[in-house]
């Protein structure tokens, strides 16, 4: 069965430093990688996404994330935190032609004017 | 081009109750993939419909069922509440397969008393 692990419930950043959110998977085959947010009272919103190809992924608001196969991992970042990035992040997997997302418990990132 | 929209926003029900919830998916878009989020925690897949047919199934008893319509919306039945029902309910629609971007709506917040 394929499971989603995100590396700390909660991140707080200061305003233009750094964002790191962690994320590794389980699975025996290559999946499909997402990463989504949510802000309060709301649904998700897909920042990015991994089915093939390069594996550095380009999202929106400045978001990217690396798919490194070796680490079984998906690590979210961005160069510049701003205060309107602070919400729930939650990294989901899929495995190719499989219905079934799985999603991580989610990361809350606080950031810090 | 209008969004996936949810109803009711909200909802109150009684242990034992049976409760019907609503999603209009995306203009175009032909599957239509059920979540249940938990305070605190990720979602979870429910079931997914594709063109009416139900299309891959979580974790969730039979007192869980959906339909899909001809235009694509969807509804999600839960017979027999019970308490641990209560969680944020989120409809996401897409086109296509896997790997294509689900689209969220605000969700349905249902508690059971």
């Amino acid at each position: 069965a394929q499971s989603v692990t995100q590396l700390g419930s909660h991140v707080s950043v200061s305003e233009g430093a750094l964002v790191l959110l962690r994320c590794n998977y389980s699975s025996s085959v290559p999946p499909y990688l997402f990463w989504y947010v949510q802000y309060p009272n709301q649904g998700l919103q897909l920042l990015l996404k991994y089915t093939t190809g390069a594996t550095l992924v380009k999202g929106i608001n400045g978001f990217e994330a690396e798919f490194k196969k070796s680490e079984t991992s998906f690590h979210l970042t961005k160069p510049s935190a701003h205060m309107s990035d602070a919400a729930e992040y939650f990294c989901a997997v899929i495995i190719n032609y499989g219905q079934n997302f799985v999603f991580g418990p989610g990361t809350r990132l606080s950031v810090l004017p | 081009e209008t969004g996936v929209t949810q109803s009711p926003t909200h909802l109150i029900k009684t242990r034992g109750q049976q409760v019907t919830l609503r999603c209009s998916s995306q203009s175009g878009h032909n599957t239509v993939s059920w979540y249940q989020q938990a305070l605190g925690q990720g979602p979870q897949f429910i079931f997914q419909y594709y063109r009416e047919e139900e299309n891959g199934r979580g974790n969730f008893p039979p007192r869980f069922s959906g339909l899909q319509f001809p235009n694509y919306s969807s509804e999600l039945n839960v017979n027999a509440l019970e308490l641990d029902d209560s969680a944020l309910y989120l409809c996401a629609s897409s086109f296509g397969g896997a790997k294509e971007t689900q689209y969220f709506g605000p969700g349905t917040r249902l508690l059971v008393l």
